[in-house]
């Protein structure tokens, strides 16, 4: 079973406005994190913000929001005010026994989003 | 004063060759990793190393070999590369929670 899910087509969004990328997880561990990371067209991949399990309030860095629900297991990424520069690929990760040595990321497949002027 | 940093970040090489993507991290961090990402984006780990020690190993082919010399460096060697051996590799390294990643060497084999 896929442990990391992004099922949106490319998303578009006009400048100025707020948009919502989705991410639904899967993971038997009670203790995990919750990652989102952006990936521009120059290829780089920029870490944005993360939610530990047990943290009980959304994570917001700047512009970014974490949206986590927990019984839902998902980690949604709202991004307010968009740019034109946030015209990136945006990847939602996961790790489990997210303080071990052995744990890893595990990515979704990603989703495009282009900010409109 | 970039935290991680790899190179080449581009390197074309025919089949058969060998090659070595070096990465330096500067953050002091103990855990360096290894990502690949395909021609259809996706991420996927190949190695991890903790204060030089290898932790994880996802069934890479034994084609490619990580050394870390020491806690700074993970170095990925590739022997007699093949066509699907092109991809982008992103090292990383983590001490807390997050991962920080290189800027990625976009491998080509022709």
């Amino acid at each position: 079973a896929q442990k990391i899910t992004q099922t949106q087509p490319g998303m578009f969004v006009q400048e100025k406005e707020a948009v919502t990328l989705d991410c639904t997880y899967d993971t038997s561990d009670q203790s995990y994190g919750l990652f989102w990371y952006k990936q521009p067209s120059s290829g780089e991949m920029i870490f944005l913000i993360y939610q530990g399990s047990y943290d009980e309030q959304n994570a917001t860095e700047g512009r970014y929001s974490l949206n986590f629900q927990k019984a839902r297991k998902s980690a949604n990424l709202v991004i307010s005010a968009s740019q034109l520069g946030d015209s990136a690929m945006y990847f939602c990760a996961m790790r489990e026994r997210w303080t071990g040595a052995n744990s890893k990321l595990t990515f979704g497949k990603g989703i495009t989003l282009s900010v409109r002027p | 004063d970039t935290a991680v940093s790899q190179t080449p970040k581009y390197l074309v090489t025919q089949m058969g060759n060998d090659k070595s993507i070096k990465c330096e991290q500067n953050l002091g961090h103990d855990t360096m990793y290894w990502y690949k990402q395909d021609s259809k984006k996706f991420l996927k780990i190949m190695f991890s190393y903790n204060n030089k020690e290898l932790i994880i190993n996802e069934t890479v082919p034994n084609r490619f070999s990580p050394k870390s010399p020491d806690k700074a460096h993970l170095n990925l060697h590739i022997n007699s590369l093949e066509l699907g051996d092109s991809a982008v590799y992103f090292c990383a390294s983590r001490k807390g929670p997050v991962a920080f990643f290189g800027q990625g060497t976009r491998l080509t084999v022709v």
